[in-house]
């Protein structure tokens, strides 16, 4: 069963403007990360935030943790052509097994 | 470095063959793991391990076989191929838990008739 759940399915902007992701997630975790997967290709790991972090940055991107609403959101700034691609949250088991375990992905469309 | 290497790209299988997925990362990574990738489904784990001579099963293990005789490799056998066995398989690694996130292969397209 999917553990993460990416809102929205599908999201097309236009080119510059600011793109935020949503992931909810059912039980405790240990970190959350997010992926981006370029079409046909694998998945790249953007950036890892902990259980006990609330808001970490990572050049244009900057992820957001609540763990009382089991959340996280996704925030591309200035998006630019190349950010066109699927993202991915991922969590890890709480109770220490190596199980990370995806959401069903945001499609992200930038409109040059 | 070349990071992970899966071979073959691309398969074709007709149904009841076994074969093997080559996985390979020269990263020294302890942790390596099998996933496959349905169109709308994401990602699901199949095997995992925590270093050489430790496997573990994931979400979807059935019809699959794991081995960890060395940290660098990490095969996947399909036992007697389904056409529901019809995905992309990625391999991944990574340092250890915590901090670190997954470094992916490019994946195998697997087909099964």
């Amino acid at each position: 069963s999917q553990q993460g759940e990416e809102d929205p399915q599908a999201l097309s902007i236009q080119e510059g403007e600011n793109a935020t992701m949503n992931c909810s997630y059912k039980t405790s975790i240990n970190n959350l990360q997010w992926y981006r997967q370029n079409s046909g290709r694998g998945l790249v790991h953007l950036i890892l935030i902990r259980s006990n972090e609330r808001e970490k940055h990572s050049g244009r991107l900057r992820v957001t943790l609540d763990t009382s609403k089991k959340s996280s959101s996704l925030l591309i700034t200035a998006s630019r052509a190349a950010d066109t691609a699927s993202y991915f949250c991922a969590t890890d088991d709480y109770f220490g097994n190596e199980k990370l375990t995806f959401g069903t992905g945001t499609r992200l469309t930038i409109i040059p | 470095n070349a990071g992970v290497t899966q071979t073959p790209k691309f398969q074709v299988l007709k149904t009841g063959q076994s074969m093997t997925l080559q996985c390979a990362q020269d990263m020294n990574h302890e942790y390596m793991s099998w996933y496959r990738q349905d169109p709308g489904m994401g990602l699901r784990l199949i095997h995992y391990s925590v270093g050489a001579g430790i496997t573990d099963q994931g979400e979807v293990p059935n019809g699959y076989n794991v081995s960890r005789s060395t940290t660098e490799d990490f095969p996947l056998r399909l036992l007697s191929a389904a056409p529901s066995q019809t995905s992309v398989y990625f391999c991944a690694s990574r340092r250890g838990r915590g901090i670190y996130g997954y470094t992916f292969g490019s994946g195998t397209r697997l087909t099964v008739v």
